[in-house]
């Protein structure tokens, strides 16, 4: 059974450039969540989704970060404009909200790095 | 609200020694609690679970955990340790009520072993 899959592994870039991560939940999982970790500060939920419906976005950093999921195989994190601050480890996270203690299992992250 | 408290951003052992990281929990009532494993440049690995079923908790590679009600605490252990179990390890809790699956997550802690 396939986990949690996130593309790209890593992405480099420059500042001004857009960047588009992607996530994949485990199928039947019905929430889906973004986090970013960073050395300074931690491990942070950028935003999460609730059968497809953002739920709690309260952790986006300003405007230059969307999210959407426009069905229940398939998330996209974007960056525009990305700045050299953004560089961090993204992980997607999915759940199954039917399902107690409703776990969450991370992907693997995408490493960003904007120069 | 719920909060999550790990005593110890780094806890440095010697390899067979006792592992003991510690975790508190914030919560008016009993939540699910978790604690996770997040190895070098890999992703957040769930190690066990508590869903009060049982007050003792047995994980993978060996780990355990103690719910204790009246100390509102959850720590993690491992009678022997082992140079592999260097890792990050993070405590998490979620309400035993649905919010779309939503962790807290505490600081972490490092865990080094020493030879």
């Amino acid at each position: 059974d396939a986990g949690v899959i996130q593309s790209p592994r890593h992405e480099v870039t420059e500042m001004g450039q857009e960047v588009t991560l992607r996530c994949k939940p485990i199928s039947g999982h019905n929430s889906l969540f973004w986090y970013r970790q960073t050395m300074m500060r931690g491990l942070e939920l950028l935003i999460y989704f609730n059968n497809n419906v953002p739920i709690d976005d309260s952790g986006m950093p300003e405007d230059r970060f969307s999210a959407k999921m426009p069905n229940a195989s398939f998330s996209t994190l974007k960056i525009q404009p990305s700045e050299p601050r953004d560089s961090a480890v993204y992980f997607c996270a999915s759940s199954n909200t039917g399902a107690p203690p409703y776990e969450q299992y991370f992907g693997p992250g995408t490493r960003l790095t904007v120069t | 609200a719920q909060s999550v408290t790990q005593l110890g951003s780094h806890v440095s052992v010697s390899e067979g020694a006792l592992v003991l990281l510690r975790c508190n929990y914030s919560s008016s009532v009993p939540p699910y609690l978790f604690w996770y494993v997040q190895y070098p440049n890999q992703g957040l690995q769930l190690l066990l679970k508590y869903t009060s079923a049982a007050t003792l908790v047995k994980g993978i590679n060996g780990f355990e955990a103690e719910f204790k009600k009246s100390e509102t605490s959850f720590h993690l252990t491992k009678p022997s340790a082992h140079m592999s179990d260097a890792a990050e390890y993070f405590c998490a809790v979620t309400p035993v009520y649905n919010q779309g699956g939503k962790l807290i997550f505490g600081q972490g802690t490092e865990l080094s072993v020493k030879p």
